[in-house]
């Protein structure tokens, strides 16, 4: 069964910072990963698809990047501002096609 | 560009009753749809997706269930609210199984 675990659990930097969050998932076989991000109350924003095949993506100051190998993946954000407060998830797509999240990481950017 | 909507956006609903919650996708044809619930503490947990009209498959034995009576629209309803019923229940759209999917605003239930 495909688990995915995301640390830390919580995050809290100074506005300014670059920042690593981290995701690990228990099986390989999986078809790609997406990184969201949610905000409180509200629903999903996707960040960054990264197929099985890649080993990563970018979109501004995002990137992320996947070795499948190993089962994990990171999100790094360069120079975090406030705005970039939120938790951010990461889910695998698994080999039924089902979409597995971690439980994410609640990111507070302090000014 | 594609946009989805969900409503009621928030609702509250005393055990026993029914329930009713509607997603429609704008701005595509024939996507495949999704639900999912966040309740509390957990993780997302996919209840329901369909890659067509008519056409439903069930991830969690419940007493909730799906239907998707229109090209893009996609109903979660209940005859029976339980306590354990409440939670943020989103929805989501992908252009096929292996595409990024993208999620609405939500629904808020707690029931009482």
């Amino acid at each position: 069964k495909q688990e995915v675990t995301q640390i830390p659990a919580a995050l809290s930097v100074p506005e300014g910072e670059n920042l690593v969050l981290n995701c690990s998932f228990t099986d390989s076989a999986i078809y790609n990963l997406q990184w969201f991000r949610q905000d409180p109350g509200k629903g999903l924003t996707s960040l960054l698809l990264i197929q099985s095949s890649q080993r990563e993506q970018t979109s501004g100051r995002l990137n992320a990047s996947l070795d499948k190998s190993s089962g994990r993946s990171t999100l790094y954000i360069a120079a975090s501002q406030p705005g970039d407060s939120a938790t951010y998830l990461c889910a695998v797509m698994d080999s039924s096609y089902k979409l597995i999240f971690g439980s994410g990481t609640r990111l507070l950017v302090r000014p | 560009s594609q946009t989805i909507h969900q409503w009621p956006a928030t609702l509250v609903q005393p055990v026993g009753s029914p329930l009713s919650l509607e997603c429609t996708v704008e701005g595509t044809s024939n996507p495949n749809l999704y639900w999912y619930r966040q309740a509390a503490g957990r993780g997302l947990q996919l209840l329901f997706y369909s890659v067509g009209i008519g056409q439903i498959s069930s991830e969690v034995p419940q007493n909730l269930s799906a239907s998707r009576p229109q090209d893009r629209q996609f109903i979660l309803s209940s005859k029976k609210l339980l306590l354990s019923d409440s939670g943020f229940y989103l929805c989501a759209w992908s252009q096929g199984r292996l595409y990024e999917q993208y999620f609405g605003p939500g629904t808020r239930l707690t029931v009482t």
